[in-house]
């Protein structure tokens, strides 16, 4: 089946510092990777699009400055939180997709700010 | 702002009885729903997706849609312990893929 991986899995960081996720297909080419977030108890709320090549289209409220989406090639996206405070500390999950396909999530990155 | 509303629970459910679940939607237009089950801890993954009015049927799993009454459901049957988890019910928002998710539902399966 279809493979989604994140790295690193968990993330502790300083307050003001900047924070890079690694979203990978592994196994399929992605033409669209999706980025959530998760606060505890809480549900995935999107936060970006992105399309290989293409900038990232970002949600309502979410701050593309803060966020940086890189979709450099069809099989690894990166989310670089900049700045980082305690409140981003949350959980963040990337989704691949092909075409028209089922989405496939990673395993999520657990960031913590302190 | 289009939603998904689902009942936080937990809903406690014996081992071996049935689970229901229900969630609905704001969004008419919508057409394509998912189940996800979420263990602590992890990421979604998907139990199944359903795209037409009536029962979709996988293994022990059933998920009902009812576009009329912006309704989807998911029963499973026979509970086991290692079915206790969050189940989030997601609607596709957009063609791209977008997917809206509702608060999830924790399923509690009590030996």
């Amino acid at each position: 089946g279809a493979v989604v991986s994140q790295h690193p899995s968990r993330v502790i960081c300083k307050s003001g510092t900047s924070v890079k996720i690694e979203c990978r297909s592994l196994d399929f080419q992605a033409t669209t990777m999706f980025w959530y977030r998760q606060f505890p108890k809480q549900s995935l709320m999107l936060m970006a699009t992105s399309n290989e090549g293409s900038k990232a289209t970002y949600e309502q409220g979410v701050e593309k400055d803060k966020f940086l989406i890189n979709h450099a090639s069809l099989t690894l996206s990166t989310l670089t939180v900049t700045s980082a405070h305690p409140e981003d500390s949350s959980f963040y999950i990337c989704s691949a997709q092909a075409g028209e396909d089922e989405q496939y999530f990673g395993p999520g990155t657990r960031l913590t700010v302190t | 702002q289009k939603e998904v509303e689902q009942n936080s629970g937990p809903l406690s459910v014996p081992e071996g009885a049935i689970a229901s679940l229900n969630c609905t939607y704001s969004d008419r237009g919508s057409q394509s729903f998912f189940w996800y089950r979420q263990y602590s801890g992890k990421s979604p993954e998907l139990i199944m997706f359903i795209y037409s009015n009536g029962d979709k049927e996988d293994g022990r799993f059933t998920a009902q849609l009812n576009k009329a009454s912006q309704y989807v459901s998911l029963l499973i049957r026979d509970s086991q312990p290692s079915d206790s988890a969050t189940y989030l019910c997601a609607v596709e928002r957009d063609s791209w893929g977008k997917l809206q998710f509702g608060a999830g539902t924790q399923v509690v399966v009590t030996p």
